[in-house]
């Protein structure tokens, strides 16, 4: 079986500066992918960043980017220069040949 | 632009009055979820159809159903809704199981 844990259930940052959410997974299968996904209060989910497990180089989007640690089983997402409009649920996600799994989220709050 | 599209946003019924969400997609992908998202928790895979193939996770009470009538579209069901069965309902499309999904802006529905 496939699991995706968060530990933060809670985050918080100052505006412009840095924060990293962290993720960890467990899967047996060698061909997954892993992805951030964002949801704003009573808004809608969206994908933040996609990694496919088979490539070394780190995911970035933006002011978005990974930390992917194969070996380990992390995949942690830091938000650089962090905005208001970041503030929302954090959901990290493994897929494989199953749908996707996700873990319980991070709310992260943007202090101005 | 390629959407999910979900209606209604939202859906007041009563303690055991059937009602059905519907979704559309414009993207033309061949699977399509539906999912149950309960407050502050991550969202919660009822079902998903991969093409015509219809796949029930174990733990979708019998009261969900859903129906998938072509590619574009795909109905969620319930047949008898509890107390229990509120919640954000969400609706998420992928070329197949491995890729990011693309949701919906959800159905949130309130049973009296």
């Amino acid at each position: 079986a496939q699991t995706v844990t968060q530990s933060q259930p809670e985050m918080s940052v100052q505006e412009a500066e840095t924060v990293t959410l962290s993720c960890t997974y467990d899967t047996s299968e060698s061909d997954y992918y892993l992805f951030w996904y964002k949801q704003p209060p009573s808004r809608q989910m969206i994908l933040v960043i996609r990694q496919e497990a088979y490539k070394q180089q780190n995911a970035t989007e933006n002011r978005f980017s990974v930390n992917f640690q194969k070996a380990a089983k992390s995949f942690s997402l830091k938000i650089s220069d962090s905005q208001l409009g970041d503030a929302a649920m954090y959901f990290c996600a493994l897929s494989g040949n199953t749908p996707l799994v996700f873990g319980k989220g991070t709310r992260l709050s943007v202090i101005a | 632009d390629a959407m999910v599209i979900q209606n209604p946003r939202y859906q007041v019924t009563q303690f055991g009055k059937p009602v059905t969400l519907s979704c559309s997609q414009t993207l033309n992908h061949n699977v399509m979820y539906w999912y149950q998202q309960k407050s502050s928790q991550a969202p919660k895979l009822l079902f998903h159809y991969y093409d015509k193939d219809f796949n029930n996770e174990a733990d979708t009470p019998d009261n969900f159903q859903s129906r998938r009538p072509n590619t574009s579209f795909c109905f969620l069901d319930i047949r008898s809704p509890g107390l229990g069965d509120a919640a954000m309902y969400l609706c998420a499309t992928s070329w197949t199981r491995h890729n990011e999904q693309f949701f919906g802006p959800g159905t949130r529905l309130t049973v009296l």
